[in-house]
């Protein structure tokens, strides 16, 4: 398995802002994803983040509004852009492909925003 | 997109209860996968299941690939207290690059 860690927790944006929300993995992985979750709902896939290239985005989500960098096989960061009301969500990393599970994957703890 | 059809969708049971939830799909999967979220917590990867027929159980659950490779159920004995939670199937079909197919979720309330 792998433990993941996302910073911040949780944060309560004004409109119009950016917020970037960091993951960590605490072991070297092939695939690293970010996810959104609205309450009560299921997870959404937002993008998968590739290390050393442009990140594959799900349809209806766009690299302007949610910018992610994967500079190595442990870290990414998601970047909820010129946020409105409609961007609050959970918003989820996880690391897949292990050795030996390579369909499995792992999730942090979330990140909670709240836009206003 | 894709959606696991998962059910049921919530239940309440009393504690000492056993508890089965289901998932299923219109195509073929390779891996099945079940997690347990928390409030405000992210999901946690209860099982995983990688071969059509196979069974597998950690501590009290038990989960099943189904032979045609459609469908996966798990079930949880002896219920407790903390296994309240919402439940998530997720699945891997051929082909997709590794990205999860998910299911709605079961909401399990226990009473005590």
């Amino acid at each position: 398995s792998a433990v993941i860690s996302q910073k911040p927790s949780r944060d309560i944006c004004q409109r119009g802002t950016s917020l970037t929300i960091q993951c960590q993995v605490d072991s070297q992985v092939t695939m690293m994803f970010w996810y959104r979750q609205q309450p009560g709902q299921s997870l959404t896939l937002i993008a998968t983040a590739n290390q050393g290239s442009e990140a594959t985005y799900e349809s209806g989500f766009v690299i302007d509004k949610f910018p992610i960098s994967r500079p190595n096989l442990t870290f990414s960061t998601l970047t909820v852009s010129n946020m409105s009301p409609e961007d609050s969500s959970i918003y989820l990393c996880s690391a897949g492909a292990l050795a030996g599970s390579t369909d499995t994957q792992y999730f942090g703890p979330g990140t909670r925003l709240t836009v206003l | 997109g894709q959606q696991l059809n998962q059910s049921p969708q919530s239940m309440f049971i009393q504690e000492g209860e056993d508890v089965s939830m289901n998932c299923t799909s219109s195509s073929i999967f390779n891996t099945w996968l079940w997690y347990k979220q928390d409030p405000g917590e992210g999901p946690v990867l209860l099982i995983a299941l990688y071969k059509a027929g196979e069974l597998t159980s950690n501590g009290r659950l038990t989960a099943q690939f189904g032979i045609t490779r459609k469908d996966s159920f798990l079930n949880i004995s002896a219920s407790i207290p903390s296994d309240v939670g919402i439940y998530f199937c997720a699945g891997v079909n051929a082909g997709n690059n590794r990205k999860l197919i998910w299911g709605l979720g079961t909401s399990l309330a226990v009473n005590p």
